[in-house]
């Protein structure tokens, strides 16, 4: 079966650390760009990070850059989040969505065609 | 304040037809960017809608139509049910950002009356 499956959240204290992590099946993981979009309470989606399939490549909203480093193995089929200086803000759910690609002469299409449930990520003293 | 606009709630009766518009500008619609639709039902994770504008992955059936002009896009339902009720979102790429390429809408929460 084609899943996706995060683990590794909770409550965390501003400034504090955490790393979340997600379990890919069912498909070729190192073939596929994979993402974090997060979102918060009772509010909309937004992108946070993304890499490459092989790894070489990430890529970050502003809004994370400096604190979160996003990383895969591909040998074990798995995404990673991690997390740093935490704050209020990013109380959110974290799903972890793969990505296509689509790469053209005149502009780059991304979009996520395979989404995992999420992990609740609390920042709160 | 989301980069691409949507109506915060749209409604409608068991078997019409809806529409949700979202409004980009010249550096993400505009500037050629695809445009994609999501669905998340109360509770539960997005799903993919429709990709590249106008396309519908598998599964997903023909009552839910895309369509894209100029800095613009709209999701269409026809035949509305109650299973549609949720929350939609339109996703594009942008040009202007230095780091939040991928943008989102805002979503708009779709009510079967």
């Amino acid at each position: 079966e084609v899943q996706l499956l995060e683990s590794g959240g909770g409550l965390v204290q501003p400034g504090g650390s955490l790393r979340l992590s997600c379990a890919a099946s069912g498909f070729t993981f190192s073939s596929y760009a994979m993402s974090w979009v997060r979102q918060a309470p009772g509010k909309g989606l937004e992108w946070v990070s993304a890499i490459s399939g092989s790894g070489g490549s990430t890529y970050y909203a502003d809004s994370v850059k400096g604190r979160f480093t996003i990383s895969r193995d591909n040998s074990k089929n798995t995404l990673y989040l991690q997390m740093n200086s935490l704050r209020a803000e990013d109380t959110a759910v974290y799903y972890c969505a793969k990505t296509v690609i689509v790469v053209v002469i005149t502009a780059d299409h991304w979009y996520f065609d395979l989404w995992g449930r999420g992990t609740l990520v609390t920042v709160s003293s | 304040q989301s980069v691409l606009t949507q109506p915060p709630s749209v409604s409608g009766a068991p078997g019409q037809r809806v529409t949700i518009s979202c409004t980009g500008s010249s550096s993400n619609i505009g500037a050629g960017y695809d445009v994609h639709w999501y669905q998340q039902l109360p509770g539960t994770a997005p799903k993919l809608l429709i990709y590249g504008n106008s396309n519908r992955p598998s599964g997903v059936p023909d009552r839910f139509s895309g369509s894209k002009s100029g800095t613009s896009a709209s999701l269409a339902i026809t035949g509305l049910q109650a299973e549609d009720e949720a929350d939609y979102y339109c996703q594009s790429y942008d040009s202007s950002l230095s780091g939040s390429n991928v943008v989102f809408g805002g979503g708009t929460k779709l009510t079967v009356l």
